[in-house]
């Protein structure tokens, strides 16, 4: 696709409870960044990838957060066990190999209660 | 550290006056700095990209400048209009392989009628 599509647009947890995003870059786009943005605030760098490989994975935290990009799927960013302090919206970015102009999706919502 | 920081932390102005947005970067090595724009709710669209050679890039009302021995730039809007109100968030690449990113905390503009 022309655009960076996210999916769900918006996510409601329990504390303690499962949380799976998903991220479909753009065709022909082999790198993807998550980040995740609290309260309109810093953008948080978490993971790339480079296809299906980890690039950088510096801003994942160690527990609970897990992430992969196969190849023919969506890329996803798991958090077991959520937080409230994992309530943010997570962007996904894709680029072309050879330039690094990110394209964002439109982010998920994610509200732990 | 790698850090990008921007002022004014937000900003209100009258529709059809001008503004300046500041950045001030100490990332290195330095590969090249970008604008962007986020409009509320959805994901940040770049406005202008400049590398360490360029001084200026404009996109329409939107005017970057590049000072690479200062490590700073600005990004001033011409004319704005209430479709302007956004948040702007300067982005520096770091490194020689082009896909490490550090980004600035933004700058809230809000343009009233």
């Amino acid at each position: 696709g022309e655009e960076v599509a996210q999916t769900p647009k918006h996510l409601v947890r329990g504390e303690g409870q499962k949380a799976k995003l998903y991220c479909a870059p753009i065709k022909g786009h082999s790198y993807v960044f998550w980040y995740q943005q609290v309260l309109k605030n810093e953008f948080k760098f978490l993971i790339s990838f480079q296809n299906e490989n980890v690039f950088d994975e510096t801003g994942m935290p160690k527990e609970r957060f897990s992430a992969k990009c196969l190849p023919n799927s969506p890329c996803s960013l798991e958090i077991q066990a959520t937080k409230l302090e994992d309530s943010a919206v997570y962007f996904c970015a894709s680029s072309q190999p050879g330039t690094d102009t990110q394209y964002f999706g439109p982010g998920t919502r994610l509200t732990v209660l | 550290k790698n850090q990008v920081e921007q002022s004014p932390q937000s900003l209100i102005i009258l529709e059809g006056k001008n503004c300046t947005l500041q950045c001030n970067y100490t990332v290195s090595p330095f590969s090249n700095l970008r604008w962007y724009k986020q409009d509320t709710g959805r994901g940040p669209v770049s406005l202008t990209i400049m590398t360490f050679s360029e001084n200026t890039k404009s996109n329409g009302r939107y005017t970057a400048t590049l000072d690479a021995d200062t490590k700073q730039s600005s990004l001033h809007i011409t004319a704005s209009q209430l479709s302007d109100s956004a948040s702007y968030i300067c982005v520096v690449t770091m490194g020689h392989y082009g896909q490490n990113f550090v980004f600035g905390p933004g700058t809230r503009l809000s343009v009233l009628p």
